[in-house]
């Protein structure tokens, strides 16, 4: 069955210091890959999305995340992390089986230390 | 454009009793999904609806159930409630069936 996987389930960095979330994939083909955001009793927001083409893909606030077939693996990246950023991140896979279907990883989240 | 909006926001319900939750969709996005996340579980995915029919359903008990109306916006329905279904319901909007969801802020239901 395909699924996804955040192998972190929390993350703690310094403000200013560079960040990598990391999320696995099972699924035969190339399939849609998505990063979310989440703040406390908020909903989902956007980050970034990889369909085809370039595996460095850039995101809103400073965020990108590279595709790697070879390693079914879609990383989160960002070179200086803000205190702003502490959140719960959800890694996202499209797929179709029939009919289009999406799934969600667990989630990491992340604390930033002042 | 205005985002996905979701209401109420937050809701207090006791055993037994049954609740609406309503979801708008960004204007011209056809595709409405529904999810119920909780500390334990996480984002578990409940039914997406398209253009007014039922694409996918997730492993839920029928007392889940959803639908979806002409200018696509949705609603989903829990019958007699249990203390397990206390959550927050997030409903996500997509232009077509196969792109990125964009999520409301969700409805936090408990249930006592």
């Amino acid at each position: 069955a395909q699924s996804v996987t955040q192998p972190d389930i929390h993350i703690t960095v310094s403000e200013g210091a560079s960040l990598e979330l990391r999320c696995n994939y099972s699924y035969g083909a190339t399939p849609y890959l998505f990063w979310y955001v989440q703040s406390p009793g908020q909903g989902l927001q956007l980050l970034l999305k990889y369909f085809s083409g370039d595996t460095l893909v850039q995101g809103i606030k400073g965020f990108e995340a590279e595709f790697k077939r070879s390693q079914s693996s879609f990383n989160l990246r960002k070179p200086s992390v803000h205190w702003s950023d502490a959140a719960e991140y959800f890694c996202a896979v499209g797929y179709t089986s029939g009919t289009y279907k999406y799934i969600f990883g667990t989630g990491t989240r992340l604390k930033v230390l002042a | 454009k205005a985002g996905v909006t979701q209401t109420p926001r937050y809701l207090i319900k006791t055993r037994g009793q049954q609740v609406t939750l309503s979801c708008s969709p960004i204007s011209g996005h056809r595709s409405v999904s529904w999810y119920q996340q909780t500390p334990g579980q996480g984002l578990q995915f409940l039914f997406e609806y398209f253009s007014e029919t039922q694409r996918n359903k997730g492993n839920f008990p029928g007392r889940f159930s959803g639908r979806q109306f002409s200018n696509s916006r949705s609603e989903m329905n829990v019958s007699t409630l249990e203390l397990g279904d206390s959550a927050l319901y997030l409903c996500a909007s997509s232009l077509s069936v196969s792109g990125e969801q964009y999520f409301g802020p969700g409805t936090r239901l408990t249930v006592t």
